[in-house]
């Protein structure tokens, strides 16, 4: 059961630089989302999507973009990274409001 | 706004312990509350899902509470082991935050049980 699987575990990145987050799922669901870690705040919304083609903005969503274009995966772009994006990023999945969230294992990315 | 406190932010107790997490939300109007461990460098395990209409759910040595009127929930822990050192974290999911019913967390209660 490989769940939500998310690639590269550790990234660094200079100032400026591009680069994709890849986020799969094998469960067949409907929600995902992209999270932030930074600490003593908790984890942020920045994307999500509620089906193939349709996503929305989170809470944080300046500098990232996605899209959806399978059920299975939901990329996270960083177009021209800053250091304010160095965090713990996180995918998530679920079907249906009263349903657990699952997570994969995280994306820890550093920009200098 | 949903805003969610975990407190206190750390906790040492000694093995054998029974111990309680306590997570508060401000904003009543929720369709369920998750408690979730996350372990040093890793993503986040869910441990509790209890829906709005549920008043606690047990899940081995862990207990967790729900009184969605006074905006709180606590996390039981029997008899605490080494193994139960982590950060426990809370999220609500409320009926008020969109479409997409996405989850808001508190910050965290990092445990740590003394062999």
């Amino acid at each position: 059961n490989a769940g939500v699987t998310q690639t590269p575990k550790f990234q660094v990145l200079k100032t400026g630089q591009s680069m994709t987050l890849q986020c799969a799922q094998d469960m067949n669901h409907e929600y995902m989302s992209w999270y932030r870690q930074d600490p003593g705040m908790g984890l942020r919304l920045i994307h999500y999507s509620v089906g193939a083609g349709i996503t929305d903005q989170g809470e944080v969503p300046n500098g990232y973009n996605v899209s959806r274009s399978t059920t299975e995966d939901f990329p996270l772009r960083l177009l021209s990274a800053a250091p304010s994006q160095t965090s713990v990023y996180f995918c998530a999945s679920r079907t249906g409001l009263k349903n657990i969230q699952y997570f994969g294992a995280g994306t820890r990315l550093s920009v200098l | 706004k949903q805003e969610v406190t975990q407190i206190p932010a750390a906790l040492s107790v000694p093995e054998g312990e029974n111990l309680v997490l306590n997570c508060s939300f401000t904003d009543s109007a929720i369709y369920n509350l998750q408690w979730f461990r996350q372990d040093p460098g890793k993503g986040l395990t869910s441990l509790l899902l209890i829906q709005s209409s549920q008043r606690e759910q047990t899940s081995g040595r862990l207990n967790a509470s729900l009184d969605k009127s006074s905006g709180r929930s606590t996390l039981y822990i029997a008899a605490s082991q080494p193994g139960d050192s982590a950060t426990y974290l809370c999220a609500v999911r409320d009926v008020s935050s969109g479409s997409a019913r996405q989850l808001t967390f508190g910050s965290g209660t990092q445990l740590t049980v003394l062999p």
